[in-house]
């Protein structure tokens, strides 16, 4: 009953390959996310989906590409692997509150994370 | 655009004595601040959260941290640390853009716990 899982949770590959990440929530969520976790262990957001329609869009380079096929799956495809791309990378999600008229905080539950090797 | 700065990227405490991670942030709008845990080769755990009612917020494990505006800071603690506490920890704050939050994260606190 896990609530926010991702596969592969290892993956390690080549210079140039193009390989994805999958994410799955069974919270029920409206929202979900990828971060970039660095060897210094820094979190830096890089994509957010609400409701399958993509809101926050980092600066990321174009070789990311996310999928939300539906409120529950966010995946992250990354074409031309390159050497600086090895990270962790986190999915999250959450349930955006409204108050007022502004969207509300949004407590973000995160997945194990998937460590990419890029070698 | 809102900021957070975690002072000291290593703390290291003994068994049973106070935990202080300290936390920054700059925002130009009342906050809502977040910790989180991150344990070795895990996800991220959410310890507790401020989202404007009480200055004082309690979390889980013991941990709990104070919100004070003035000193614009929401530093974390514990008062007896335990061998099972030693982990990455992160504050973090919400940006608002675009129509939605976000959250910006420090650089994190590795906790180190010896007996």
């Amino acid at each position: 009953d896990t609530a926010v899982s991702q596969t592969p949770k290892y993956l390690v590959t080549q210079m140039g390959n193009d390989k994805s990440i999958k994410c799955e929530q069974n919270l029920g969520h409206d929202t979900m996310y990828w971060y970039k976790q660095d060897s210094k262990k820094f979190l830096k957001i890089m994509f957010s989906y609400n409701n399958k329609e993509l809101i926050i869009n980092e600066t990321v380079p174009n070789r990311f590409s996310p999928k939300s096929p539906d409120k529950a799956h966010l995946n992250l495809h990354i074409n031309s692997l390159e050497l600086g791309d090895s990270a962790v990378y986190f999915c999250a999600s959450s349930q955006e509150r409204t108050s007022g008229g502004r969207v509300s905080y949004n407590e973000q539950f995160f997945g194990p994370g998937t460590r990419l090797t890029v070698l | 655009a809102q900021s957070v700065t975690q002072l000291g990227s290593h703390v290291s405490v003994s068994e049973g004595a106070l935990v202080l991670l300290r936390c920054n942030y700059s925002s130009s709008v009342p906050p809502y601040l977040f910790w989180y845990v991150q344990y070795p080769n895990q996800g991220l755990q959410l310890l507790l959260k401020y989202t404007s009612a009480a200055t004082l917020v309690k979390g889980i494990n013991g941990f709990e941290a104070e919100f004070k505006k003035s000193e614009t800071s929401f530093h974390l603690t514990k008062p007896s640390a335990h061998m099972s506490d030693a982990a990455e920890y992160f504050c973090a704050v919400t940006q608002f853009s675009g129509g939605y939050n976000k959250l910006i994260f420090g650089a994190g606190t590795r906790l180190a716990v010896h007996p």
